[in-house]
């Protein structure tokens, strides 16, 4: 089946704490990767991307996300969140063979001083 | 930097009516797509759209649905006889002249339907 799971709903955190945003990805997903981020009110912004390369990669607000194939993930992370980080997440992925994207149902990370 | 524009941000109406959604792409994109998202549900894939035709469709993209782009600019989505689960959230995508990803995104259209 073509999915792509995100195993949190939410992710209560405080302010300057670690957190990480889990997502796999079945194997009819191909390596295209993506995170999206939806503030409050507005519409669907790419944070990162995995097209090929360096299994990591990282977003200049410090976000970073690591592509492990024999795991299929592609888990988000960042050592320090920010309130502003506040926002619901979507992993999503490209299927093969066509050019739709397949989105998990996001993670609400939720940033508390 | 370029952005997908959609309006209106907000469309109510009645059910049985027709809506069109409309969506102004990134000006050298070539590749363009609608997604919807129920309120509390994952964004879905409706249908992408390249060299004036659609190039692929959903199970959720049937007769009632259509597609078109009326001039050089514009990229609509008609939804005929609405039904009110036809309310939801509307996003527009696109991407480059390669169709290379990423696809980039409106801020959507929020459909509410009577």
């Amino acid at each position: 089946a073509q999915s792509v799971t995100q195993l949190d709903s939410q992710v209560p955190v405080f302010e300057e704490a670690p957190v990480e945003l889990r997502c796999n990805y079945s194997s009819s997903v191909s390596v295209y990767l993506f995170w999206y981020v939806q503030y409050p009110n507005q519409g669907l912004q790419l944070l990162l991307k995995y097209l090929s390369g360096s299994t990591l990669v990282e977003s200049i607000n410090g976000f970073e996300a690591e592509f492990n194939k024999s795991q299929t993930s592609f888990h988000l992370r960042k050592p320090s969140v920010h309130i502003s980080d506040t926002a619901e997440y979507f992993c999503a992925g490209r299927i093969y063979n066509t050019d739709k994207l397949i989105f998990g149902t996001g993670t609400r990370l939720q940033v508390f001083p | 930097e370029p952005e997908v524009t959609q309006t209106p941000s907000h469309q109510v109406t009645q059910m049985g009516q027709e809506v069109i959604l409309r969506c102004v792409p990134i000006s050298n994109h070539l590749y363009f797509y609608w997604y919807r998202q129920i309120l509390g549900q994952k964004v879905e894939f409706l249908v992408s759209f390249y060299n004036n035709e659609i190039s692929e469709k959903s199970e959720i993209f049937d007769d009632q649905f259509s597609v078109e782009r009326p001039d050089g600019s514009n990229f609509t989505l008609k939804i005929r006889s609405t039904k009110l689960e036809d309310s939801a959230m509307y996003f527009c995508a696109s991407t480059d002249p390669t169709g290379a990803q990423p696809q980039h995104f409106g801020d959507g259209t929020r459909l509410s339907i009577l």
